[in-house]
């Protein structure tokens, strides 16, 4: 158990809808990453928040934003949702949002879009 | 951001070592190279990190030569359990994001 929690485990929705994941960081951790696996394009880093403010963005596409909240929990808004938007989304926590700290990523939710 | 280079699989039998290795060409000064571990379904674990030399942990060690354009990740007496994917990652405080690239997938075999 990393610490990290992520919520929910599954959801499966339909095309265009939109859906809310939740991540909250080991206790103590400042930074929150996010990331999304498919089969096809592996682990793509999505975005990074640092208590509060975006730090780093990655493959972030636009239909999808995230925020970190003062408790330093983080949620994930993917809207408009397609087919190619079925995934595991992971967030992971460090101490401080320097790359080499290390990354506990929580369990994943997974997404299935019908 | 240096590009990494790693068998895309190996497979290994229990109890023996597994030394998976990755190829950096690129890597600049201030570059450390870090591995990760997922298993199905499941998050990235940090395994091991390292600059140049040898580190050693409880779980793995990481040889790095002194041109620090290749990296091994050492496995002892692999067990079934050790079966998953491993990522080695070049990061370094100057980028923005981390790349993970495609792994190795190791499967040990009984």
């Amino acid at each position: 158990d990393s610490g990290v929690t992520q919520t929910p485990k599954h959801l499966i929705t339909a095309t265009g809808q939109r859906v809310t994941l939740r991540c909250s960081p080991r206790s103590g951790d400042l930074s929150v990453y996010w990331y999304q696996q498919s089969l096809d394009q592996g682990l793509q880093f999505l975005i990074q928040y640092y208590n509060g403010e975006e730090r780093a963005k990655g493959n972030i596409l636009e239909r999808f934003s995230a925020q970190q909240f003062p408790d330093l929990h983080s949620e994930l808004n993917l809207s408009s949702l397609e087919l190619g938007d079925s995934a595991l989304y992971f967030c992971a926590s460090s101490v401080v949002g320097d790359l080499l700290d290390t990354q506990y990523f929580g369990p994943g939710t997974r997404l299935t879009v019908l | 951001l240096a590009k990494t280079t790693q068998p895309i699989s190996m497979d290994s039998y229990e109890g023996q070592e597994v030394n998976i290795t990755c190829s950096h060409n690129n890597i600049a000064t201030n570059d450390y190279i870090t591995w990760y571990q997922q298993f199905p379904s499941q998050g990235p674990r940090f395994i091991i990190q390292g600059y140049k030399t040898k580190v050693t942990n409880e779980v793995a060690s990481l040889f790095i030569p002194a041109d620090r354009k290749s990296s091994t990740l050492s496995l002892p007496r692999v067990s079934l359990s050790d079966t998953a994917v491993y990522y080695c990652l070049v990061v370094t405080n100057r980028d923005d994001k981390i790349i993970f690239g495609k792994g190795t997938r190791l499967h040990i075999l009984p």
